[in-house]
């Protein structure tokens, strides 16, 4: 069964500052990976996708991700966050069968100082 | 532009109650999903439908009930309600035999149990 391992719970960066948030995954083939951000009391939106091709992918926002299959992640970067970034972000990826499913991690909540 | 609608938003109940919390999408998709959103927990899926007249159980699926109506509605049921059920309830749907594809998700609805 797939799982996803968000390691940071909670961030807090400076607005105008670089941001990374980590994500790894296991899953025995090739994974499709999701980021989503969910702003309080709203559902989930997406923020970008993969399944293949360029291991480097664009998202809305500003936002871009990387694959390393060497390394089973899927990082989520913005080079200069801005105070409407504050959210809560969760990785999940996607099984190839049994009803496309998608398996969540635990979130990471991004604080934005000013 | 409706997407995914899910009532009610808010609901408290007492323990041994039953409710239905109803979700309806109009985007023609094919597979619906229940999860469930706790602290520290991230989503977790309770049930799905992969398409209309079926549905699965998730990872989750213990003391809930689903019932896909129609190919726009899918509902779930609580019989006898237990204060482990308090938690963000979100409905979602995707198309059919996408699995790079995006999963649009409702609001949420608030549920607690006393």
């Amino acid at each position: 069964a797939q799982s996803v391992t968000q390691p940071d719970i909670h961030i807090t960066v400076s607005e105008g500052a670089s941001l990374e948030l980590r994500c790894n995954y296991s899953y025995g083939a090739t994974p499709y990976l999701f980021w989503y951000v969910q702003s309080p009391g709203q559902g989930l939106q997406l923020l970008l996708k993969y399944f293949s091709g360029d291991t480097l992918v664009q998202g809305i926002k500003g936002f871009e991700a990387e694959f390393k299959r060497s390394q089973s992640s899927f990082n989520l970067r913005k080079p200069s966050v801005h105070w409407s970034d504050a959210a809560e972000y969760f990785c999940a990826v996607g099984a190839t069968g049994g009803g496309n499913k998608l398996t969540f991690g635990t979130g990471t909540q991004l604080k934005v100082e000013l | 532009n409706a997407g995914v609608t899910q009532t009610p938003k808010f609901q408290v109940l007492k323990t041994g109650q039953s409710m239905t919390l109803q979700c309806a999408q109009d985007m023609n998709h094919n597979s619906m999903y229940w999860y469930r959103q706790d602290p520290g927990m991230g989503l977790r899926l309770i049930y799905y439908s992969a398409s209309e007249g079926t549905t699965d159980k998730g990872e989750v699926p213990n003391g809930y009930n689903v019932s896909r109506l129609n190919k726009r509605e899918f509902s779930l049921r609580l019989e006898s309600a237990a204060p482990s059920q308090t938690s963000v309830y979100f409905c979602a749907s995707r198309a059919a035999g996408t699995n790079t594809g995006e999963l649009f998700f409702g609001e949420g609805s608030r549920l607690t149990v006393l």
